[in-house]
């Protein structure tokens, strides 16, 4: 699986657009970009994902870039709530086998009041 | 819809002890995944089944951790006997099968100490 580097943390003022950069620059042509986030206290939670084309969902937006080399993640307009710490997965798709997660350090994005 | 369902949420035990974690995946998830923290370290995968075969048990750290799902329903992971570095966070995570994406649902986690 492609190594992920993301940075260690951010901060983001409430109501403004949090954009989290990550960089997959092994990543190959089968493998997908999975964001996932951690609550203090909670379990992992499911964000986004995408191939090669942008992603909107009722969360956040994933742009990747057109080498696919990186990626970022945008929460449109953070709240304290979105403070969490957030993982960007590089995988192969459903089907292949291997379906389990590998979580690396993550970002620790804090939003400031 | 209910979620994944982790019990018990704390668990304290002395080193030599046994403990026994249930997850109760989402109804109808055959995927199921172990997963855990522990102190300082990364989430780190421990096993998966599907339905009630294990798929892949590639990450259980040895022969003290013996998971289990028998029926394909919920599952169970003891530890026996407990060491120190035993300690963390253990979640469980469901998805469905031939799911689009990795959207594994995960559980609240069970909070393992042992002294």
């Amino acid at each position: 699986d492609a190594k992920t580097t993301q940075p260690t943390s951010m901060d983001c003022a409430e109501g403004r657009a949090a954009n989290l950069p990550c960089n997959h620059s092994t990543i190959s042509g089968n493998e997908y970009v999975y964001w996932y986030r951690q609550i203090h206290s909670q379990g992992p939670q499911y964000i986004i994902h995408g191939l090669k084309n942008n992603e909107t969902n009722e969360m956040a937006s994933l742009i990747i870039t057109e080498d696919r080399k990186s990626s970022t993640l945008i929460l449109p307009h953070a709240t304290l709530r979105d403070t969490a710490v957030y993982y960007c997965i590089v995988r192969v798709g459903p089907g292949t086998g291997a379906n389990n997660l590998f979580f690396g350090t993550g970002t620790r994005l804090t939003v400031i009041p | 819809e209910a979620g994944v369902t982790q019990f018990p949420s704390h668990s304290v035990i002395e080193k030599g002890q046994t403990v026994t974690l249930r997850c109760d995946p989402i109804s109808g998830h055959d995927n199921l995944y172990w997963y855990r923290r522990v102190m300082g370290k990364e989430i780190k995968f421990l096993l998966h089944f599907v339905k009630e075969s294990k798929q892949d048990e590639s990450g259980m750290p040895n022969n003290r951790f013996l998971a289990e799902r028998t029926g394909g329903t919920y599952s169970t992971l003891k530890v026996q006997p407990a060491e120190l570095e035993d300690s963390g966070v253990y979640f469980c995570a469901s998805s469905q099968e031939r799911t689009v994406a990795y959207e594994q649902y995960f559980g609240p986690g069970t909070r393992l100490t042992v002294t």
